[in-house]
């Protein structure tokens, strides 16, 4: 068991451009949850599935950001049309049930 | 609406002084706290957790104490490294398995 994964590590785009990242959680978590963290701040809540089922979605997750997690594996979020406010670190993390949640490395944008 | 609040941002020590990193939530309904620790551009390890209904938990030279009713935690790492350079966050959630609530952060320099 390596622990959560995310692809890519960094990603520069230019705006307008859309983006796709991928998250592997620990296998056998049912739990997955997605955070954006800017320069300087704490992260903060996007959204979180129990297996394939998306059960809160921030109010930060606007129309341009889509996430999902076919057969309760991976997840994967895509972002559209991308914006400069975009740029920030998506931290992925995986837990079973109720358990500690794992994190991974993140995936750092940059919208140019 | 949760609010967790980290003060100070920034922290520098010489090496082997005692730190005290403060965690202030506004709302007392929490499941269980976080501290999590956050190297440069990598995601987030878990320290220590304390569940709502505990006082403190220890771990090596980190202790972390909850005072739930007044919505506070405390982190004490003692006789600090430069190794313990590091941002420090604490997080709450407000039941099992649910979402985390970040602080800011506080970000520490144990100087040689």
């Amino acid at each position: 068991d390596t622990g959560v994964s995310q692809d890519p590590r960094h990603k520069i785009t230019k705006r307008g451009q859309n983006v796709t990242f991928r998250c592997d959680p620990i296998s056998e978590h049912n739990r997955l949850y997605w955070y954006r963290q800017t320069l300087g701040q704490g992260p903060e809540f996007l959204t979180y599935f129990q297996n394939e089922a998306q059960l809160e979605k921030s109010r930060l997750l606007s129309d341009r950001f889509s996430a999902e997690r076919p057969k309760g594996s991976f997840s994967t979020l895509e972002i559209q049309r991308t914006e400069q406010g975009d740029s920030a670190m998506y931290l992925c993390a995986s837990s079973k049930g109720a358990v500690l949640a794992f994190f991974g490395q993140g995936t750092r944008l940059t919208v140019v | 609406k949760q609010e967790v609040t980290q003060i100070p941002a920034a922290l520098s020590v010489p090496e082997g002084e005692n730190l005290v990193l403060n965690c202030s939530f506004t709302d007392s309904a929490i499941y269980n706290l976080q501290w999590f620790r956050q190297d440069p551009g990598k995601g987030l390890t878990s320290l220590l957790l304390i569940q709502s209904s505990q006082r403190e938990q220890t771990s090596g030279r980190l202790n972390a104490s909850l005072d739930k009713s007044s919505g506070r935690s405390t982190l004490y790492i003692a006789a600090s490294q430069p190794g313990d350079s590091a941002t420090y966050l604490c997080a709450v959630t407000k039941a099992a398995g649910n979402k985390l609530t970040f602080g800011g952060g506080t970000r520490v320099l144990v100087k040689p």
